[in-house]
């Protein structure tokens, strides 16, 4: 089974450009997830959708800061301007949506590592 | 204060040693914990899953959940320079899957 695919791996950016992400799920997963990971803290949720609907962006700066996921598949993020602060890992995961809700596990593709200068 | 605390580490044992990673947390509304496995430029993988408290073995991993006093546990036996990576604890609230990561502890067990 192939895992979450995630580009590009890089990203190297001055600060106030605009950058974007793009994940591919696993197969038939309805629930994807963006995440932000700060160097030497832990993932932080910023966005999950289940299928193309949007169920928790409570976290994302919606100022810079957009998801969207048509077709309830593949996944872009981006940022418009960027700040000096957005450096970090940008995971994206998925999951099946099948368990019990908080009971399902979450797959996580290699990350996209943004610098910002 | 943060949800999950987690001594960031870094946590430095000789091969076959008895491996002990702990997070604390103050939502009391946690009810399903993980462990997380993180190397280096990967995406965490999941390790452990454990429902409220208990212990919970797989193999040379034990996970520890002790709700009364806020605070998890991993064990890792007979630890192996293949177990070298970061670990991150998760836990999550009843019916959400938005999960709280603790900063994550590194691990380097060296041969």
């Amino acid at each position: 089974e192939a895992g979450v695919a995630q580009s590009p791996r890089y990203k190297i950016i001055e600060k106030r450009q605009s950058v974007a992400f793009w994940c591919n799920p696993i197969s038939g997963h309805a629930t994807l997830y963006w995440y932000q990971q700060i160097l030497g803290q832990g993932p932080k949720l910023l966005i999950q959708f289940q299928n193309n609907g949007v169920v928790d962006d409570s976290q994302l700066p919606k100022d810079r800061f957009s998801a969207e996921r048509l077709k309830g598949v593949d996944s872009t993020l981006k940022i418009q301007p960027a700040k000096l602060e957005d450096s970090a890992v940008y995971l994206c995961a998925s999951s099946l949506d099948v368990a019990p809700l908080g009971t399902d596990t979450q797959y996580f593709g290699p990350g996209t590592r943004l610098t910002v200068l | 204060q943060k949800e999950v605390e987690q001594d960031p580490g870094p946590l430095s044992v000789p091969e076959g040693a008895i491996v002990s990673l702990n997070c604390t947390y103050s939502n009391s509304a946690f009810q399903y914990f993980m462990w997380y496995r993180q190397y280096s430029r990967k995406g965490p993988e999941l390790l452990m899953y454990t429902y409220s408290s208990g212990n919970k073995e797989d193999g040379r991993f034990t996970a520890q959940v002790d709700k009364s006093s806020k605070y998890i546990s991993l064990f890792i036996r007979d630890s192996q320079p293949s177990d070298s990576a970061t670990y991150l604890c998760a836990m999550n609230v009843d019916n959400t899957d938005k999960l709280i990561f603790g900063t994550g502890t590194r691990l380097q067990v060296f041969p």
